[in-house]
């Protein structure tokens, strides 16, 4: 059974301050790895992918991949308010045509 | 460009009415999903096709569920008959398999309630 795992959260920062939320998955075969937002009663919307080991950058949101290690990570820098959400890792399943596991995802609260 | 659209948005029915819930894929996506949320159990995936073909439907709960996608622009979920355990949101998603798994596209969802 593949896994990916998340903190549940609720994870609560401050207005400005970096919000750090992790995932680890089971499948060492996995290529792709996916960060979603989702608001509450809303579909969850793409944040950020990435394939290769190391950080990947666009805007306030960094994403960091340790295939070794098996974990994937999204820092939100200069938090505010309306990143407040729940985020969403999804990992795919080796030779699975496209097939994502999630995880129960991480509820963001960021105060002002 | 249009998104992934679902229908209904909303859809209240009774227990043992046949349910069939719509989804019309991003053009030119050769890959849908059809996926499954609850506070307990997460988005869950159901089935999947690639090029209208069924990939994958492990995740179907049982023989009341049913998908069909007849072309690369149209594809339903049908439940038959209905139990309020099947109340959730369902989800859409569509991609474009180029051989790397590219971000899946949601739609906006179809909340079922089955009184």
């Amino acid at each position: 059974q593949k896994e990916v795992e998340q903190n549940s959260g609720p994870l609560s920062v401050p207005e400005g301050a970096i919000a750090s939320l992790n995932c680890t998955y089971s499948d060492r075969g996995s290529q792709s790895f996916f960060w979603y937002r989702q608001y509450s009663g809303k579909s969850p919307e793409l944040i950020m992918f990435i394939y290769s080991n190391g950080d990947k950058e666009d805007g306030r949101f960094t994403a960091q991949l340790n295939k070794a290690s098996q974990y994937v990570s999204l820092l939100i820098r200069d938090s505010q308010p309306s990143d407040s959400a729940t985020y969403l890792c999804a990992v795919d399943v080796y030779n699975q045509g496209g097939k994502l596991i999630f995880g129960q995802g991480t509820e963001l609260s960021v105060k002002p | 460009d249009a998104g992934v659209i679902q229908s209904p948005r909303h859809e209240v029915t009774e227990m043992g009415q046949e349910v069939t819930l719509r989804c019309k894929p991003i053009s030119g996506h050769n890959s849908l999903f059809w996926y499954r949320q609850t506070m307990m159990r997460g988005l869950e995936l159901l089935i999947y096709f690639n090029n209208n073909v069924p990939i994958d439907d492990s995740g179907m709960p049982e023989d009341r569920f049913s998908a069909k996608m007849p072309n690369a622009s149209f594809s339903t979920l049908k439940i038959q008959p209905s139990e309020p355990r099947d109340s959730a949101v369902y989800f859409c998603a569509s991609t474009l398999r180029d051989g790397r798994n590219q971000p899946q596209h949601f739609g906006d969802g179809t909340r079922l309630s089955i009184l």
